[in-house]
């Protein structure tokens, strides 16, 4: 199975701060990839798709770049409703695979 | 607006099978793929496994033979069994569609609606 490590696992900002959180495939997986946000106690919501396709009803400031092995999410500047645990997922080939996860956490 | 709905008991014991359903509202059932995802607690995401509106599967080896997806498109609904379950499958069990994006060729597959979860605890 691919193995996908996200950096950091945890960081912490301040409100209008530039995030940025990289997720590493250990083979390459052309763009199949997608990025989700968690909130505690609720169901993962999907951010990004295709390494840089923003889904519909997403804020602009959340965007997505990368190909083959290395993929970055960036959140151009922190809202409060941000906070929350980012989930990387290839599904290039099964099975899919999820990111360990990075929690972002208020300064 | 398609809406997802896990339902199913909250506890199991263990060496007994896990059996959930999703129920899907607001859309047919018979579009689309469809998906398990569970979460043990305070831990990550894991995909189990999906099942297609014609009834093709896959699922994760993690799990070996213990998992079967399976759909009644007539109840517009599907399910998740897994068998022999342990105290290592408590969790988080969602349910979610699965959806294709394709552009230049290439095609791309979206997580785009999940229902809110159910917990599963495996206890005696």
């Amino acid at each position: 199975a691919i193995q996908m490590t996200q950096s950091p696992s945890s960081l912490s900002a301040s409100v209008g701060d530039r995030v940025t959180i990289t997720c590493r495939a250990s083979q390459g997986i052309r763009n199949d990839l997608g990025w989700y946000q968690q909130k505690p106690g609720k169901a993962p919501n999907l951010l990004i798709y295709a390494a840089s396709s923003l889904q519909s009803g997403v804020p602009s400031r959340f965007s997505g770049s990368g190909s083959g092995t290395d993929f970055t999410l960036t959140i151009s500047s922190l809202q409060p409703e941000d906070f929350a645990t980012y989930y990387c997922l290839q599904d290039y080939n099964y099975p899919w695979t999820f990111g360990q996860g990075t929690k972002v956490e208020i300064k | 607006q398609v809406q997802l709905q896990e339902s199913g008991p909250g506890l199991v014991k263990p060496s007994e099978t896990l059996s959930l359903t999703c129920t899907v509202s607001g859309g047919s059932i018979s579009s689309h793929y469809w998906s398990w995802i569970r979460q043990p607690p305070g831990k990550g995401l894991e995909w189990i496994g999906y099942i297609s509106y014609s009834g093709s599967t896959n699922y994760n080896p993690s799990l070996n033979s213990r998992v079967t997806i399976s759909i009644d498109t007539s109840k517009n609904q599907f399910s998740l069994k897994l068998s022999s379950v342990t105290a290592a499958d408590t969790a988080v069990y969602y349910c979610a569609r699965r959806v294709p994006y394709c552009s230049g060729g290439s095609c791309y597959s979206l997580l785009d609606v999940w229902g809110k979860g159910t917990t599963v605890t495996v206890s005696s």
